[in-house]
């Protein structure tokens, strides 16, 4: 499984656009890339997933460039309940475990 | 929207009970899995199964662990006899088709409280 590196923490502001990189320069062909969401004492939640370019749903976008090195989350127009944990996960998803890392902490502020 | 149901929300137990841990899947899903997450701290994968047999696991999941598919539509984790180290937030997953990319769907957890 593709190790994957991401910012600790990032703070915004209520209405801005938070953009949220991920590193995973060892992802293999079959790799997909899913982001999941969760907050306190809560389960992971699923997010977007992608495989290359650029997906959309209503809650985010997905970046990936050509190489696949990398992908950026993005989320548009922030408010205060968007402050969760953010997880990037390199992998086949479908049937392989999940291997969870430290994500990143989203704090939105008013 | 369908999705992944945990019961109970909260459990507390004693120190050396067994403990049953119910899972209802998302209703088409072929995969099922338990992951855990200590307070704090990542979360874990413990197991997963398909086909009515673990499919793999992990260190953590020794022989106190088990699962089943006790019918069509439950799915359990059951740890024989519960350790103070045991207390964690224990979610299910599932996840559907057999091809790539599937995505695993999470329940809302099931907090285990070893006193």
């Amino acid at each position: 499984l593709a190790k994957t590196t991401q910012p600790i923490s990032m703070d915004s502001y209520e209405g801005q656009e938070v953009n949220i990189t991920c590193s995973h320069n060892n992802i293999a062909t079959n790799d997909y890339i899913t982001w999941y969401q969760q907050f306190p004492s809560q389960g992971p939640r699923f997010i977007i997933q992608g495989y290359k370019t650029k997906v959309t749903n209503e809650v985010a976008s997905l970046f990936i460039p050509a190489d696949r090195k990398s992908s950026t989350l993005s989320l548009p127009r922030v408010s205060l309940s968007d402050t969760a944990v953010y997880y990037c996960l390199v992998g086949d998803a479908g049937f392989q475990k999940l291997v969870f890392g430290t994500g990143t902490r989203l704090l939105v502020s008013p | 929207e369908p999705e992944v149901t945990q019961t109970p929300s909260h459990q507390v137990t004693q120190m050396g009970q067994e403990v049953i841990l119910r899972c209802v899947p998302i209703s088409n899903h072929l995969y099922f899995y338990w992951y855990r997450q200590i307070l704090g701290q990542k979360v874990e994968f413990l197991v997963s199964f398909y086909n009515n047999e673990i499919s793999e696991k992990s260190e953590i999941f020794d022989d106190q662990f088990s699962v089943e598919r006790p019918d069509g539509s439950n799915f359990t984790l059951k740890i024989r006899s519960t350790k103070l180290e045991d207390s964690a937030m224990y979610f299910c997953a599932s996840s559907g088709r057999t091809g790539r990319g599937d995505t695993q769907y999470f329940g809302p957890g099931t907090r285990l409280t070893v006193l």
